[in-house]
């Protein structure tokens, strides 16, 4: 267990929908990151926070949209859901250099 | 951006075999993690290695960042090793300096 939550762990949905990917960092981690990971894609990087501020951006589409809460839980808005969606949403955070990784939500598109 | 590549893409062992695995990236970077992705998903942390080397248990990685690669050794492998092996990168300054760049990783399958 690295510390890290996602909630939920499985979301199926339809194209056109609206969803929020939530994660809680490892205590005292001031920094929350979002990846994608699909089958054609690997693991892709897609926005970074720093104790609430935008700090890296990725190829994250203009439909995704994050942000970071005072108390440094972060969520992913995910709208105009399409089939290419599909895939593992996973957030990690690190407090320096080490990333750790929570265990990921499932997101299908039907 | 910075390109990662993972060798070899595929690898099939028998059970207390040893393997060496490769990843190599086209520009200097401050920051190298090996991670391992098992069959349910769940990505576990392996060595944080910048440079040098470090060992855990049956596990050891190597990383010269001055030539661009890194190597992760793993022996006498067991079935519960089986599952996809990542590297990760980040560059250590500018513009997105925090962004992670994965190779494609190395699945490996080891048979009892």
């Amino acid at each position: 267990d690295s510390g890290v939550t996602q909630t939920p762990k499985h979301l199926i949905t339809a194209t056109g929908q609206r969803v929020t990917l939530r994660c809680s960092p490892r205590s005292g981690d001031l920094s929350v990151y979002w990846y994608q990971q699909s089958l054609d894609q690997g693991l892709q990087f897609l926005i970074q926070y720093y104790n609430g501020e935008e700090r890296a951006k990725g190829n994250i589409l203009e439909r995704f949209s994050a942000q970071q809460f005072p108390d440094l839980h972060s969520e992913l808005n995910l709208s105009s859901l399409e089939l290419g969606d599909s895939a593992l949403y996973f957030c990690a955070s690190s407090v320096a250099n080490e990333q750790f990784f929570g265990p990921g939500t499932r997101l299908t598109v039907l | 951006g910075i390109q990662v590549e993972q060798s070899p893409p595929d690898l099939i062992l028998q059970e207390g075999a040893n393997s060496t695995l490769r990843c190599n990236f086209s520009d200097s970077v401050n920051n190298l993690q090996w991670f391992h992705q098992n069959p349910w998903g769940q990505l576990i942390n392996l060595f944080y290695i910048p440079s040098g080397t470090k060992q855990n248990g049956r596990l050891s990685a190597t990383t010269v960042a001055t030539e661009r690669y890194s190597l992760l050794y793993i022996s006498s492998s067991q079935t519960t090793d089986s599952g996809v092996y990542f590297c990760a990168v980040r560059k250590p300054r500018g513009t997105n300096a925090g962004k992670s760049t994965f190779g494609d990783g190395t699945t490996l399958t080891v048979k009892p």
